[in-house]
């Protein structure tokens, strides 16, 4: 079973557009939700992340917003960039170390 | 810091024969977890590590698969007898407790013929 539904599996959008990657849970007791980015040939890197206390977080180009009552969060880029060209993840954990993630995002920025 | 250390990077080997893959994590690190990716199911976890002691390793596939962690520098995943089906990339990461953030190894390319 997904602890976490991720979508869409794909998206290619222009340098400057804003894409959007969505993500659903079930579990009210998750209480950390992180984004990894991943690059081929490399691991997943951490890239932001929020807890449910607060509905948006932004860092440089990179925001989550987050919706506590319908169980949803979603990373939004703007401005892409080519180089933010990667696989993203979304991930939610409860009090410990364990994650559960989603199962990833390709994105295309093309230039 | 050299970061989570993993070897080997590519892996070929035939159905049946034994693998074996290997994480250093990084010092000071007491959370430890092993990953496989593929396209289909994206990121599982198989197993984790609190100092050393596996907490939960209810990810793991099949007997085949086990994992160790002799020492808080060092584990390993063996697959015995492995698969084509097993086929994937199998990334390490390590975590200091109070700290959520995972940090990931390059991962080792598991291809079995």
């Amino acid at each position: 079973q997904q602890q976490v539904k991720q979508s869409p599996q794909s998206l290619i959008v222009q340098k400057g557009g804003i894409p959007i990657i969505n993500c659903a849970y079930e579990n009210t007791a998750f209480d950390y939700f992180p984004w990894y980015q991943q690059f081929p040939g490399k691991g997943p890197a951490l890239l932001i992340a929020i807890r449910p206390d607060v509905s948006e977080k932004k860092e440089g180009r990179f925001t989550i917003s987050f919706n506590k009552s319908a169980k949803q969060f979603s990373l939004h880029i703007m401005d892409s960039q080519p180089g933010d060209s990667a696989t993203y993840f979304c991930a939610a954990s409860i009090a410990s170390n364990q994650f559960y993630f989603g199962t990833g995002t390709s994105l295309t920025v093309i230039p | 810091d050299a970061g989570v250390i993993q070897s080997p990077r590519h892996e070929v080997t035939e159905m049946g024969q034994e693998v074996t893959l290997r994480c250093k994590p990084i010092s000071g690190h007491d959370y430890l977890f092993w990953y496989r990716q593929t396209m289909m199911r994206g990121l599982e976890l198989l197993i984790y590590f609190n100092n050393n002691v596996p907490i939960d390793d209810s990810g793991m596939p099949e007997d085949r698969f086990s994992a160790k962690m002799p020492n808080a520098s060092f584990s390993t995943l063996k697959i015995q007898p492995s698969e084509p089906r097993d086929s994937a990339v199998y990334f390490c990461a390590s975590s200091l407790r109070g700290n959520n953030e995972q940090f990931f190894g390059p991962g080792t390319r598991l291809t079995v013929l």
